[in-house]
């Protein structure tokens, strides 16, 4: 079965343009989590997305935002880069069973990126 | 507010030796989830195991335990005979809540094993 996958493997930009990471679930999960894993800040969670909705976001600026389409898949589009972005980004999925509590979480091998 | 506490950054042992991760966990609810993550130099997190906060039971797999003590707030990894291929960072994390399925790492330990 094949696991997350995260591309592109690396992105290199410049400050104020945008990047956009993309993310595959499992098959037959149907939530899609980002973390953000910055040198000395250490693995900090972003936004879940599940049946194509948000559901949670940690405290980052509105310029991190992102979507889930239809066949579950993620995006996750920063805005104005500013030099701290430079990271890796994380994205895990899981499915939900309702009423059955925390699943979980299984990760991609991330996207780095860096910005110059 | 949730917190994990991994008090070891770096731990450096010698192959074959017995080696112990700590974990200490913050939290008021009542139900929550501990898990223990590896991250090789490639950078993917590789789940370990899951406990739920009512299942204090300890845990083996092969080389790697785990022992889940509430009354301390603990959730600690021992890796027995450490391999080479054990070399990596270590991340203990906390969720809490149905609804929030967010994960509060911990900083992590940094693991070398050494031939």
């Amino acid at each position: 079965e094949a696991g997350v996958t995260q591309s592109p493997t690396h992105l290199i930009k410049t400050r104020g343009q945008q990047a956009t990471l993309r993310c595959s679930p499992i098959s037959g999960h149907t939530s899609v989590y980002w973390y953000q894993q910055a040198l000395g800040l250490g693995l900090q969670f972003l936004l879940w997305y599940d049946e194509g909705e948000e559901r949670n976001r940690g405290n980052f600026p509105p310029r991190f935002s992102g979507r889930q389409f239809p066949n579950y898949s993620s995006e996750l589009n920063v805005n104005a880069l500013e030099l701290e972005d430079s990271a890796l980004y994380l994205c895990a999925s899981s499915f939900i069973r309702r009423l059955a509590g925390q699943e979980t979480q299984y990760f991609g091998p991330g996207t780095r990126l860096l910005v110059l | 507010a949730q917190k994990v506490t991994q008090a070891q950054t770096e731990i450096s042992v010698v192959e074959k030796e017995d080696v112990t991760l700590d974990c200490v966990y913050e939290t008021r609810d009542t139900t929550y989830y501990l898990f223990w993550y590896k991250q090789p130099p490639s950078g993917e997190l590789v789940f370990l195991i899951r406990r739920n906060s009512f299942d204090e039971q300890n845990e083996i797999s092969g080389r790697y335990s785990w022992n889940f003590q509430k009354s301390t707030s603990s959730f600690n990894f021992t890796i027995t005979a450490s391999q080479v291929v054990d070399s990596a960072v270590y991340f203990c994390a906390l969720s809490i809540q149905q609804g929030a399925q967010k994960l509060v790492f911990g900083q992590g330990t940094r693991l070398t094993i050494n031939p």
